[in-house]
């Protein structure tokens, strides 16, 4: 019963250089979420998948920022040109179903530093 | 206005002590409650559901009042390792929502000796 994970653990990038951050949900999970933390923040909603479909993606803060799950099962988010602001802490989480009653299981985190 | 706030303390309590924590919700249409934990660099956990009726499970009380808004965690007998940030959620879950969850800033406790 292998849990979400999440690659890299952490990831330093210079200002402008694109990121690729990973996340590979609990197998057969439908729903996956992507979540960024800021420091000293909760974290706030960024992109919701359900299988392969891309139903939400309001929280997505500029263009730089793209996610996809072409398969239905691992996620990628793409950050493009990253700034300062970007650096924080990415969180992917998984559920069974895809009405929002399951618990979501969250993975470690990529935490992103952009100098 | 965040959507869902929270005191962010830090709280520093001796062992033994009972803490409360408090959080309000502007949503109206938000529909289920939680309270989840995270320890310091590690993901968010779940600690327990709120409901309008109360829940408690061993030392923790959670309680949800949908007139005003307002969701409380209560910890009695304060553990060490209840040192952590607490953080109150609200989401819409059910029928054609899919749940996506609205963290407060979290609540940071510390229990010392």
């Amino acid at each position: 019963g292998a849990g979400v994970s999440q690659s890299p653990r952490y990831k330093v990038a210079k200002r402008g250089q694109d990121v690729a951050l990973r996340c590979d949900p609990i197998s057969g999970h439908v729903s996956l979420f992507w979540y960024q933390q800021a420091l000293g923040q909760g974290p706030e909603f960024l992109t919701y998948f359900q299988n392969e479909a891309q139903l939400d993606k309001s929280g997505l803060p500029s263009d730089r920022f793209f996610a996809e799950r072409p398969e239905g099962s691992v996620s990628t988010l793409k950050i493009q040109r990253t700034q300062q602001e970007d650096s924080a802490v990415y969180l992917c989480a998984s559920t069974k179903a895809g009405d929002g009653t399951d618990t979501q299981y969250f993975g470690p985190g990529t935490r992103l530093t952009v100098l | 206005r965040k959507e869902v706030e929270q005191d962010p303390g830090p709280f520093n309590v001796p062992e033994g002590a009972t803490v409360a924590f408090n959080c309000t919700y502007s949503n109206s249409a938000s529909q289920s409650f939680f309270w989840y934990r995270q320890d310091c660099r590690k993901e968010p956990k779940l600690l327990m559901s709120v409901y309008s009726s109360g829940n408690e499970d061993g030392r923790f009380t959670a309680q949800l009042n949908r007139a005003s808004q307002y969701i409380s965690l209560l910890i009695r007998d304060s553990k060490l390792s209840d040192s952590a940030t607490y953080l109150c959620v609200a989401t819409s879950a059910g029928g054609t929502s899919y749940g996506k969850l609205t963290f407060g800033q979290g609540t940071i406790l510390t229990v010392h000796p």
